[in-house]
């Protein structure tokens, strides 16, 4: 079983509409959780991280963390053409040392 | 602000041929990292540098060597090319050790015949 794991996708959604993106972690001990956002071609961008239980949102981004059932999602409201991107689940344990990436999920938001 | 600056951004090698790639960044992180991504597998981390004069392996480090030149760079040192080491490299810092918050670079992408 791979630790982070993610639907690869492709995952399409109209213009507008709210994306729902999703993460399963293995390792019970995990504490904090990012999400980062990679254009085609491009390098992997922060753009949410979150550390308890709960909702956090930023902006038309909300990121979802629930330790108990171990997964993490990413809801982007109002989705546009240009967040037509790779998302990449990361995990982080701190006696690892390393931050564990998921495979990512290609979101496409259609005109 | 140039951020994390990698070179070079494309390279093709033979089998057993060698090279560094290079890392500098200008936001005074003193955590530096090494990545491969390949198609489905995500991003691996090859080697890191907690802080400057440190490093460590991550999880694919067989076929690499780093340096931490100082706190600005970090290089990774393919010593004798393989096939297998064909993919897209990012170097990424960050501020803390141990965090999930890192900047990465543009990418530099390796194939190798």
């Amino acid at each position: 079983q791979k630790e982070v794991e993610q639907n690869s996708g492709p995952l399409s959604v109209p213009e507008g509409a709210i994306a729902s993106l999703n993460c399963t972690y293995s390792d019970r001990v995990s504490q904090s959780f990012f999400w980062y956002r990679q254009y085609s071609g491009k390098s992997p961008e922060l753009i949410m991280s979150i550390y308890s239980n709960g909702d956090k949102e930023d902006g038309r981004f909300t990121a979802q963390l629930n330790k108990a059932s171990q997964y993490v999602s990413l809801l982007i409201r109002d989705s546009q053409p240009s967040d037509s991107a790779t998302y990449l689940c990361a995990v982080s344990v701190r006696s690892a040392r390393q931050l564990t990436f998921g495979s990512g999920t290609q979101l496409t938001v259609l005109p | 602000n140039a951020g994390v600056t990698q070179t070079p951004k494309f390279q093709v090698l033979k089998t057993g041929q060698s090279m560094t790639l290079q890392c500098a960044q200008d936001m005074n992180h003193n955590s530096m990292y090494w990545y491969r991504q390949d198609p489905g597998m995500g991003l691996r981390l090859i080697y890191y540098s907690a802080s400057e004069g440190t490093t460590d392996k991550g999880e694919v480090p067989n076929g690499y060597n780093v340096s931490r030149l100082n706190k600005r760079e970090f290089s990774l040192r393919l010593e004798s090319a393989a096939p297998s080491q064909t993919s897209v490299y990012f170097c990424a810092s960050s501020e803390l050790k141990w965090t999930g918050e890192l900047f990465f670079g543009e990418g530099s992408r390796l194939t190798v015949l």
